[in-house]
């Protein structure tokens, strides 16, 4: 089946620009995280999503990131006033449920850029 | 809150010698330990993963070890290939509802 889709996969903006970033996990996974990973650095958490459950917000790192899912479905990452130092590669990736032992299926990512 | 330690950062192997990788934890809850290989431009892609109630897994030239006495996890390749090259990450987890924690990654370089 289909894995995990990210789009787009490159997105250039300007600084100060709003951009929503879009995740398609794999079909029946309850479970949805988005990572950040700066060039050549390793994979930072951002939120998760379980199910019907409330997200789990604990690594954004402002206030200007936000991330909604429908449902078990898609998910967007929502960066406002975006800075030179949100850039990176913004990672999405699903299991079949939260449980700390399960296989995380990771996207191809958006890579990000601010000017 | 989980902290994962790397070691080394970058790693460069002979063809055909073998790499160790090296993580440690904080959490002594922490249970089930993954690692994945991330090739460039590529996604991470889950290679091996070793579960506390067991010490060491192999899957034919990896193998992960685990001792959670002194709270640490290893990753062995052995007869390395050009093809492992790569970024490896570990990471560790609590069962239950709690996201991954990630080591900020070794880059294996085998040299042909």
């Amino acid at each position: 089946g289909a894995g995990v889709s990210q789009s787009p996969s490159n997105k250039v903006t300007e600084k100060g620009k709003d951009v929503e970033l879009r995740c398609d996990p794999i079909s029946g996974h309850t479970a949805l995280y988005w990572y950040r990973q700066r060039l050549g650095q390793g994979l930072e958490f951002l939120i998760y999503f379980q199910g019907n459950s409330a997200p789990d917000k604990s690594g954004l790192p402002s206030d200007r990131f936000s991330a909604e899912r429908t449902g078990e479905s898609v998910s967007t990452l929502t960066i406002q006033r975006t800075q030179q130092e949100d850039s990176a590669v913004y990672l999405c990736a699903s299991s079949r449920n939260a449980g700390g032992q399960e296989t995380q299926y990771f996207g191809p990512g958006t890579r990000l850029l601010v000017l | 809150g989980e902290n994962v330690e790397q070691h080394p950062s970058t790693l460069s192997v002979q063809e055909g010698d073998s790499a160790v990788i090296k993580c440690t934890y904080s959490d002594s809850a922490s249970n089930y330990f993954p690692w994945y290989k991330q090739e460039l431009g590529k996604r991470p892609q889950l290679i091996i993963d070793i579960r506390s109630n067991v010490g060491e897994k192999k899957d034919q030239r990896i193998a992960v070890t685990l001792n959670k006495t002194a709270k640490h996890f290893s990753l062995h390749i052995t007869e390395t290939q050009p093809e492992d090259s790569a970024v490896y990450f570990c990471a560790a987890s609590i069962e239950g509802n709690t996201p991954l924690v990630f080591g900020k990654g070794t880059r294996l370089s085998v040299i042909a």
